[in-house]
Parts: C-alpha cells; sequence; structure tokens
C-alpha cells in the first residue's frame, strides 16, 4: 500500500498476556519509529530503526518491550506479561534518513489489556 | 532534554472565524519545529515543518506557524476555520538521530471543535 500500515487495529489482551503488533512502512523508507499514545497525551517515543538494527531505543519503558526489524522492512513490536498500563495506542511511523524528513504514521494499534 | 507545551487543550471557534493555536518548546538548540493534525480514524498528518530560514512557514489545508526564537513559541495559526479542520493538533518539536531521521517530542495536543 502506499501508507504505513498497521496490525491489528484493535487488540483486547488480558494481563500478563504477550502481544505483538506489526508495522509495514512505506516501501523504501529506511528508518521505522514506534510511539506510545495514551489516552489524552501525545505520542511518546519508544524506538527508531536505521535499517535492520535499533538505533535508539531509549524511550522503552521496561525490558518487558522488544522490537525487531529483522529484514529492513517490516517490524514488530513485542510486549511481554502485559500490563493495565500498557494500555494506548501505539503507533508507528517511517521516514527516509534525511535529516528534514517527514515522519509517515500509520493510524495505529489500540492495545487493551483488562 | 527537550520539551513542548501546548497550553490550551480544548479550543472552540465558529467557522470562518481565524484560529491561533499555542505552542511553546525547550530545545538545547536551534529546533526542528512541526505541527500535525490527527482525526478520528486517521494517522497524524504532518502540517507544516519549519527548519531554518524564513520563520513564517505555510503549510497545507491553509494553515500557517511563525517561529520566534525569543519567545521560544511556534503557533499555529489559519485566517477562515472550516468545518474539517475540527481534529487534535499535535506541535512537536525534533532532534536529529545518529545515522539519520527525527526523534519527535509532541506536546499533549490542543483539541479543536468547530462550531457551525
Amino acid at each position: 500500500g502506499a501508507g504505513v500500515s498497521q496490525t491489528p487495529s484493535n487488540k483486547v489482551t488480558e494481563k500478563g498476556k504477550y502481544v505483538e503488533l506489526r508495522c509495514d512502512p512505506i516501501s523504501g523508507h529506511t528508518a521505522l519509529y514506534w510511539y506510545r499514545q495514551s489516552l489524552g497525551q501525545g505520542p511518546e517515543f519508544l524506538i527508531y530503526f536505521q535499517g535492520t538494527g535499533a538505533a535508539d531505543d531509549s524511550g522503552l519503558p521496561n525490558d518487558r518491550f522488544f522490537a525487531v526489524r529483522p529484514e529492513g522492512s517490516v517490524s514488530t513490536l513485542k510486549i511481554q506479561r502485559t500490563e493495565r498500563g500498557d494500555s494506548a495506542v501505539y503507533l508507528c511511523a517511517s521516514s527516509t534518513t534525511e535529516a528534514t524528513g517527514e515522519l509517515f504514521f500509520g493510524e495505529g494499534s489500540r492495545l487493551t489489556v483488562l | 532534554a527537550q520539551s513542548v507545551t501546548q497550553p490550551d487543550i480544548h479550543i472552540t471557534v465558529s467557522e470562518g472565524a481565524s484560529l491561533e493555536l499555542r505552542c511553546n518548546y525547550s530545545y538545547g538548540a536551534t529546533p526542528y519545529l512541526f505541527w500535525y493534525v490527527q482525526s478520528p480514524g486517521q494517522g497524524l498528518q504532518l502540517l507544516l515543518k519549519y527548519f531554518s530560514g524564513d520563520t513564517l512557514v505555510q503549510g497545507i489545508k491553509g494553515f500557517e506557524a511563525e517561529f520566534k526564537r525569543s519567545q521560544s513559541s511556534f503557533n499555529l495559526r489559519k485566517p477562515s476555520v472550516h468545518w474539517s479542520d475540527a481534529a487534535e493538533y499535535f506541535c512537536a518539536v525534533g532532534a536529529t538521530l545518529t545515522g539519520g531521521g527525527n526523534k519527535l517530542t509532541f506536546g499533549t495536543g490542543t483539541q479543536l471543535k468547530v462550531e457551525l
């Protein structure tokens, strides 16, 4: 597709379960970002990939959160032992590597932890 | 560390009226500044950005923003609001990442309601 695609659009899980969220960036974009948006807040940076490697993971809240991008395209955000506080919309964005490059965002995956 | 403040959580304007959304930032160097709009069921869309040069930048949908270094502000304006402008607006400051790309820090957003 032409834009950033995220699946699932909605995910409801129980506390303690494992969750995977997928992001398919715009073709040719080498930079990929994950953000988290809690209710009433702006998006918060989680992790940034340049190609296959995580160049900056300073926003991951703890070691229950992990993300991969094995082939430099699709990325998966993985959350272990989910907690109610993980409930949020997880946004993915991609861009070129230009310093002035625009970030293109997907519609997000809404995660609800019961 | 960089930060962004959007002091207005909600703003209501009448269709056809002018609009100004406030944004103040904190950043140690010359900032990269952005305004994004988020409509229900849609992803964040870039309205405009400032990197350098002319401090008045034009964006899509008739929006403009002015960078004022002395006030650490980057307010968004539109002369005449349309009902379709109702959405949430986010100001962001960017920091260049190693290897390229931008790490954006967002404000908490301003929800715009347009009265017909």
